[in-house]
Formats: structure tokens, C-alpha cells, sequence
């Protein structure tokens, strides 16, 4: 099926550190979507963008929804143990409704 | 104000039987977007309904079904079960592309 490159894979850090990951597309996209996801439980929506350029922070967390529309980061600033998770990132176009495509994820491991 | 809530949270099938999993979305979403979560395919969008009916499909044999009641709770179906159909299965719901909210799951396992 249909995914965006997601990296990295998987990460892991020390308490304190800055965390940054992106996702890439070969399509555009008219929204960027980063969610968290803990085990067995569904994705938590985390920022939404909805403009290319547009630069949105949530408390630690800050996204950027790329000028060409195909690619998409997340930083997320001064890692706390609780950080640790999937982190998703997802693309949604106008003319698809609720039809997200998702990236692989970057599995986040912080060290106390 | 209350969530997606999917039910059942956990399902063991035999292969060759059918499954139906609900999903109840947040009041007031008429949007409702089925996906499956597999270690090997990661989240795959199955189908969406929207107001009972289906806006858009994904690349699923036609075992994996749907429908969507008038008060917005929707059902998948699985027909047939195969051991690849083993996944999380998630619902959720919006009301726009914008920030959709997902569900739990239903954790569905095929033996």
C-alpha cells in the first residue's frame, strides 16, 4: 500500500535532547497530520497544517508543512521519558475526504 | 465530550469465519475512516463513509465491507477471515480532512 517515507526508523535518546523527524512524499499533499501513537492504543493527533510554510508549534512539539506541499518535520525540543512512542506522520488531500496516507513511523526511545 | 470508540478492543477469529467490528464516532462527525495497522503495511486506509455513504475505498479485496447507519456509527465486516487479516484494526472520525480523531482499535487475531 501507499506510505511516505518516514525517518528514522527509530531513535533513541537522552533526557533533554531535541528530537527531529521528517516525511517525505512523492505526492502533494493539502494536509500534513503528526500523531503519536502508545502500544495498543490508536493514534493521538498531535498538530495539524494545513498551509505549505506554515510553521506550528504544540508545547514542546513544532511542525512544518514544507513549501513544495511533499514533505513535512517534526521537532520535538527538551525530551521528557513520556515522549517515548510511535510518532506518524499523515497526508491528506481535499478531493480525498478522510483518506490519510501514513509513513512508517519513527519509534522514539528516551533514556531517563 | 466522548471519543471514537471501537468495540469489541480485543477478537480471535478462525480462519474461514466472518468478523464485524463497530465503531461509534465523536457526536456530530459525519465522517468515518476505517483503517488497518500491520507491522509488515503500517496504517492502511481501508474506506471512508460519509452521511451512510462510501466517499472513498482502498486497495482491500472486496471481503473487507462496510456501512455506515444514520446516526453515524459505522461497521466494517470481514468475510472469509485469512491469517493475514491478524491487525489492529482502527476507526476515526472527523469533520473535515483537518485533525482526525481515531479510535482504540480492535485488536483482531486470526488463528
Amino acid at each position: 500500500g501507499q506510505q511516505l517515507n518516514q525517518s528514522p526508523q527509530s531513535m533513541f535518546i537522552q533526557e533533554g535532547e531535541d528530537v527531529s523527524m521528517n516525511c517525505t512524499s512523492s505526492s502533494i499533499f493539502n494536509t500534513w497530520l503528526w500523531y503519536k501513537q502508545d502500544p495498543g492504543e490508536g493514534p493521538v493527533l498531535l498538530i495539524a497544517l494545513y498551509k505549505a510554510g506554515e510553521l506550528t508549534s504544540n508545547g514542546r512539539l513544532t511542525a512544518q508543512f514544507g513549501i513544495t506541499r511533499k514533505d513535512s518535520f517534526l521537532n520535538i525540543s527538551a525530551s521528557i521519558p513520556s515522549d517515548v512512542g510511535i510518532y506518524f506522520c499523515a497526508g491528506g488531500s481535499y478531493n480525498q475526504g478522510g483518506k490519510l496516507i501514513f509513513g512508517q513511523g519513527t519509534e522514539l526511545s528516551v533514556k531517563p | 465530550k466522548a471519543g471514537v470508540t471501537q468495540t469489541p478492543r480485543y477478537l480471535i477469529k478462525t480462519r474461514g469465519q466472518q468478523v464485524t467490528l463497530s465503531c461509534s464516532p465523536i457526536s456530530g462527525h459525519r465522517s468515518v475512516s476505517w483503517y488497518q495497522q500491520t507491522p509488515g503495511q503500517g496504517l492502511q486506509f481501508l474506506f471512508e463513509y460519509f452521511s451512510e455513504t462510501q466517499r472513498n475505498k482502498g486497495n482491500f479485496p472486496g471481503r473487507f465491507s462496510g456501512r455506515q447507519f444514520s446516526n453515524s456509527r459505522s461497521e466494517m465486516n470481514v468475510s472469509t477471515l485469512e491469517l493475514g487479516d491478524s491487525a489492529l484494526y482502527l476507526c476515526a472520525s472527523g469533520a473535515g480532512v483537518d485533525g482526525y480523531t481515531f479510535g482504540s482499535g480492535t485488536r483482531l487475531t486470526v488463528v
